[in-house]
């Protein structure tokens, strides 16, 4: 079956740094997708990658190794704003995006 | 403005009821999807739409209805609802690529009494 797993539930505090991991394993494999969500709203598009390697955008950062099932993202400078569900999503090979249940982070001052 | 929009956004409904939740996008997107996220899963796909008059099943279609007669709206209706039902339900849509970003709508918070 088609599966996602990361942690259900971080902690951090205001300006460290986080490391919020997924693994996934699905059927083919057409990128992976990190989505930002706040509580009540809607998800919102943090990163794609598709390639092995690690993409950064600003104070987020997102890597992934096909080989290995594995993707993380990283928070820099966390901000009392960046306190939301992380989802990670697969796309398989019918272009179908397989999600995680989401990560929890709560940023503590 | 340009963008997804949903209604309701909230919704409360008897057990057996027919209830239809609408969504409109004026991105001109061909892809539209239906999700539903409850606590402890992931965003479930019920439904998506490739185009005008093309719909496909998701993850779990059971007591759900689309269609498509527009590209820019893609009505989900439970037919008859039950309480399993309760749930807090997304519009997306894509387009350009296959592997495109999701735009999502606001959500429409169901409850089934």
């Amino acid at each position: 079956g088609q599966n996602i797993d990361q942690p259900t539930e971080m902690t951090a505090t205001e300006g460290a740094i986080v490391q919020i991991n997924c693994t996934y394993q699905t059927s083919g494999f057409n990128g992976l997708f990190w989505y930002q969500q706040h509580a009540g709203e809607a998800p919102t598009f943090l990163s794609y990658n598709v390639l092995d390697g690690l993409e950064e955008k600003g104070r987020f950062s997102s890597f992934l190794s096909r080989s290995k099932g594995y993707s993380y993202l990283l928070l820099k400078e966390l901000q009392m704003k960046d306190s939301a569900s992380y989802l990670c999503a697969v796309m398989d090979s019918n272009y179908q995006l397989i999600w995680g249940a989401g990560t929890k982070l709560i940023i503590k001052p | 403005d340009a963008g997804i929009t949903q209604s309701p956004r909230y919704k409360i409904t008897e057990t057996g009821r027919q209830v239809t939740l609408m969504c409109h996008q004026t991105w001109s997107h061909s892809y539209m999807f239906w999700y539903r996220q409850d606590l402890g899963h992931g965003l479930r796909l019920i439904y998506y739409s490739a185009a005008a008059d093309i719909t496909d099943k998701g993850e779990v279609p059971d007591g759900y209805v689309v269609s498509r007669s527009k590209t820019e709206n893609f009505p989900l209706t439970l037919e008859s609802a039950t309480r399993s039902q309760t749930s807090v339900y997304f519009c997306a849509s894509r387009g350009g690529t296959d592997t495109g970003e999701l735009f999502f709508g606001e959500g429409s918070r169901l409850t089934v009494l």
